[in-house]
């Protein structure tokens, strides 16, 4: 496909259990974001990665959070020990570069919607 | 700190009828703003952005904003909206470290 993919569409799981969110970005695309949607919220910024490098983590909102980057593509987003308040729409966003003097539109997947019971 | 502020969170209106989607934002240096639209079950769509150049920027779906530097907002507009129209819009603005920083959104409710 030509867009961006995440998987799996929706996740249930266990409070304590921990979870991993795939994104697939748009072949090509150096800079890769993941962002959060909670319930009746806007979306927060939680990584982003150019190359397989991570120069901003300031989102990630504990250390229960990670996230990898590998071969310049996939990406995985892990919560560890996950909480209620984790419940949320996950979203991954890819570009082609950054850069404020070289805009490029970030495109978004379609999301991973967790719920933490 | 910049930030983005959408004043509404839902705005009803009638299908042919023009609406106004508000968003302020604040920042201490230049910025990006956007306009994103997300139909139910869907992922986000660019609808329009504000780089440089002309206040008044056109996006798709007959959709406009007009950036205004001094009041700090830029509100969404269409003169006629369509039960198509009908999602939830976020009002972001990119900062220098690339990463959006979005408003809470704005339900866009279409009635026949």
């Amino acid at each position: 496909g030509a867009g961006v993919s995440q998987s799996p569409s929706n996740k249930v799981t266990e409070k304590g259990k921990d979870v991993e969110l795939r994104c697939d970005p748009i072949s090509g695309h150096t800079a890769l974001y993941w962002y959060r949607q909670r319930l009746g919220q806007g979306l927060e910024f939680l990584i982003y990665f150019q190359g397989n490098s991570a120069p901003d983590k300031s989102g990630l909102p504990s250390d229960r959070f990670s996230a990898e980057r590998t071969g310049e593509s996939v990406s995985t987003l892990t919560i560890q020990r996950t909480q209620q308040e984790d419940s949320a729409v996950y979203l991954c966003a890819s570009s082609s570069v950054t850069g404020l003097a070289d805009y490029n539109e970030q495109f978004f997947g379609p999301g991973t919607r967790l719920t933490v019971l | 700190a910049q930030s983005v502020t959408q004043l509404d969170s839902q705005v009803p209106v009638f299908e042919e009828a023009p609406v106004e989607l508000r968003c302020n934002y604040s920042s201490s240096v230049s910025v990006y703003l956007f306009w994103y639209v997300q139909y139910p079950n869907q992922g986000l769509q660019l609808l329009l952005k504000y780089l440089s150049g002309s206040t008044l920027v056109k996006g798709i779906n007959g959709f406009e904003a007009e950036f205004n530097k001094s009041q700090t907002s830029f509100h969404l507009r269409k003169p006629s909206v369509h039960i198509s129209d009908t999602a939830e819009y976020f009002c972001a603005l990119m900062d220098s470290s690339y990463k959006l920083i979005f408003g809470s959104g704005t339900r866009l409710l279409v009635r026949p």
